[in-house]
């Protein structure tokens, strides 16, 4: 089944404890990218990678890192995590950043 | 970078009835996507209209795209309590290194 698989679902840490997001697709798509949502804010873009060692920032990408070292995952890391990054994450895939994506069930993330 | 934003942000219809929600942006795009998000989980593309395009069909949904107004509409038809959730549409600029960009949404609420 061609799917966005992200892990964990849930996430309770404190404030200062590393953390790493890790997503992977089985569909062979180029494109990956982290995206927060947040109450009337909408989805908004942390980083975004348009092939394996590309990788570039979206919207709101401090206090955020990412890797591509291979094409299936893109995980999202937090090196240093505040309560201002205490939000709902969705990791997506595409062939390409103008085609359809496919999104993971979410990440929710609170930081104490 | 918002480009898309919806309108109305919240609509709440009888089970029958149709449901509108209507999506402007700003630059000119390759294409939008329509997206639904059933509460706290991943999004689901819905349809995807080429900026070529003036409307197009999936089921009970329709979409129209007036390029000349920079906007788009969603028609839902006959709908149903299942339809409960939040619809987003996804503009993809035509020009830049601007990747696929998320409005906030409408949150729709279809009382049985």
């Amino acid at each position: 089944e061609a799917q966005v698989t992200q892990n964990p679902r849930y996430l309770i840490t404190v404030t200062g404890k590393k953390l790493t997001v890790t997503c992977s697709q089985n569909m062979n798509h180029e494109y990956m990218s982290w995206y927060r949502q947040d109450p009337g804010l909408g989805l908004r873009q942390i980083y975004y990678s348009m092939n394996v060692e590309v990788t570039d920032k979206g919207d709101v990408p401090e206090g955020y890192k990412v890797s591509r070292k291979e094409k299936r995952n893109f995980p999202l890391i937090l090196e240093s995590p505040s309560p201002n990054q205490t939000s709902l994450y969705f990791c997506a895939s595409s062939f390409d950043d103008r085609n359809i994506q496919y999104f993971g069930a979410g990440t929710r993330l609170s930081v104490l | 970078s918002q480009q898309g934003e919806e309108d109305p942000q919240a609509l709440s219809i009888q089970e029958g009835e149709n449901a509108t929600m209507n999506c402007s942006y700003k630059t000119s795009i390759n294409n939008l996507q329509w997206y639904r998000q059933n509460s706290g989980r991943g999004l689901v593309h819905l349809i995807l209209i080429r900026s070529n395009e003036r409307e197009k069909h999936s089921g009970r949904l329709r979409v129209t795209l007036d390029t000349s107004k920079k906007s788009s509409s969603l028609l839902i038809t006959a709908s149903r309590a299942a339809d409960t959730a939040s619809y987003f549409c996804a503009t993809a600029p035509s020009s830049g290194n601007t990747p696929l960009v998320f409005g906030k949404g409408t949150r729709l609420s279809v009382i049985a």
